[in-house]
């Protein structure tokens, strides 16, 4: 079973809406998040990390994450067309910082 | 310009070949990794090396061999190349601090005939 799970696998918002992604880990060893993105024809870039409980504010981007439930968030507001990318939920592990594992991504578009 | 740089861009071989990958990062960075990305464009990791010690080896065949002459550089090789091992593969380079974010190259896109 895949550790780290994303939805939905792909999400359709309007030029300046409002785009929600998911992100659940089954495995409590993976508690330290992060977000990256990833434009047609580049490696991935790191969008934020999070690794509290709570919200994480950086600029259009929100990430929010509760430990309990080991459910993690993104939200970006005022969708951009250059936001159209696929998204990223990595998980690393308390007891290995270096294994991190990728979920299988949302795929966003952003429509102008 | 600090950065990770992969080289080739794309390769393309047949069945039953080796190739070599090569991987460079300026960034000053400890850390360094290489991922497969399927078809699917799903991302995995294959393996960690931290100041030229392999830290990270995850289930992969035996003919994927990583080579590390300085924390600044890891290479790739494969052995006798199968057609799933068409992918593309990133290489990535972090901190020396513990849950870092990574940075990753460009990537080399395999085609296995």
């Amino acid at each position: 079973q895949q550790k780290v799970q994303q939805s939905p696998e792909s999400l359709s918002v309007p030029e300046g809406g409002m785009a929600s992604l998911n992100c659940t880990s089954s495995d409590r060893n993976f508690q330290y998040f992060w977000w990256y993105r990833q434009h047609s024809g580049e490696g991935p870039k790191a969008l934020m990390s999070i690794f509290s409980d709570g919200d994480k504010k950086e600029g259009r981007f929100t990430a929010h994450l509760n430990k309990a439930s080991l459910h993690v968030s993104l939200h970006i507001r005022d969708s951009q067309p250059s936001d159209s990318a696929l998204y990223f939920c990595a998980a690393s592990e308390s007891t290995n910082a270096y294994k991190v594992i990728f979920g299988k991504g949302t795929h966003l578009h952003v429509l102008p | 310009e600090t950065a990770v740089f992969q080289t080739p861009n794309y390769h393309v071989t047949q069945v039953g070949n080796e190739v070599s990958f090569n991987c460079k990062q300026t960034l000053g960075h400890d850390t360094m990794y290489w991922y497969k990305q399927d078809s699917k464009k799903l991302l995995k990791i294959m393996f960690s090396y931290n100041n030229k010690q392999l830290i990270v080896n995850e289930t992969v065949p035996r003919r994927f061999s990583p080579q590390s002459s300085d924390k600044a550089h890891l290479n790739l090789r494969i052995k006798s190349v199968e057609p799933e091992d068409s992918a593309v593969y990133l290489c990535a380079s972090s901190p020396g601090t513990y849950y870092a974010e990574q940075f990753f190259g460009p990537g080399t896109r395999l085609t296995v005939l």
